[in-house]
């Protein structure tokens, strides 16, 4: 079975600062890990994903996430912020497809909220 | 290109009411899933379905039931509405290796 935490309910920051929202997972197997985002009154739109290979994967408007096996993170970050990035951010996990049983279900975190101010 | 498709978008139901959500996929993935959103607790598992004629319970099963008679469309259904099924429920589906595609959301108030 596998558990996220996402350490932060709210993150404030300023536009153009730089950001960090951490995500912790547990896991007994491989992982698939991923970032999803939610702005106001939407649903989830897929941010990034890190399924094998490089660590660092990237997404198309500025964020990148580090997978840390050893600490087993998964932690988002952009360089510079925008109004625009105001949003819920969901962390999540899934299990590395092995035979039959594995049912691809995502486990995801309670979410943090990131309040961009001008 | 639909993805996926959820309605309806709004519901209000009374206490003890029935009803059935919707969610239809055109991208021909085996794994289809119900999750409710609630303030501070994420996305929680609520049934899921692994290909046609199968579901299986998740994380909160209790008060629904789903069925998955035909590939593309996964229903989720409320026998007997109560206030603590109040939520936004999303429903998604997969094909491989991959992050889900979600629905734009239902949401749901039971008065």
């Amino acid at each position: 079975a596998q558990s996220v935490t996402q350490l932060d309910s709210q993150v404030p920051v300023f536009e153009e600062a730089p950001v960090e929202l951490r995500c912790n997972y547990s896991s007994s197997v491989s992982v698939y890990l991923f970032w999803y985002v939610q702005y106001p009154n939407q649903g989830l739109q897929l941010l990034l994903k890190y399924l094998s290979g490089s660590t660092l994967v990237e997404s198309i408007n500025g964020f990148e996430a580090e997978f840390n096996k050893s600490q087993t993170s998964f932690h988002l970050r952009k360089p510079s912020v925008h109004i625009s990035d105001t949003a819920e951010y969901f962390c999540a996990v899934r299990g590395v497809r092995h035979g039959s049983g594995n049912t691809g279900k995502l486990i995801f975190g309670q979410g943090t909220t990131l309040q961009v101010k001008p | 290109n639909a993805g996926v498709t959820q309605t309806p978008k709004f519901r209000v139901l009374k206490t003890g009411q029935s009803m059935t959500l919707l969610c239809a996929q055109d991208m021909n993935h085996e794994y289809m899933y119900w999750y409710r959103q609630d303030p501070g607790m994420g996305l929680r598992l609520i049934h899921y379905s692994v290909g046609e004629g199968t579901t299986a319970k998740g994380e909160v099963p209790d008060g629904y039931n789903v069925s998955r008679l035909k590939k593309q469309n996964f229903l989720l259904g409320l026998e007997s509405a109560a206030p603590s099924q109040t939520s936004v429920y999303f429903c998604a589906s997969n094909g491989i290796n991959y992050g889900y595609t979600f629905g734009s959301g239902t949401r749901l108030t039971v008065v």
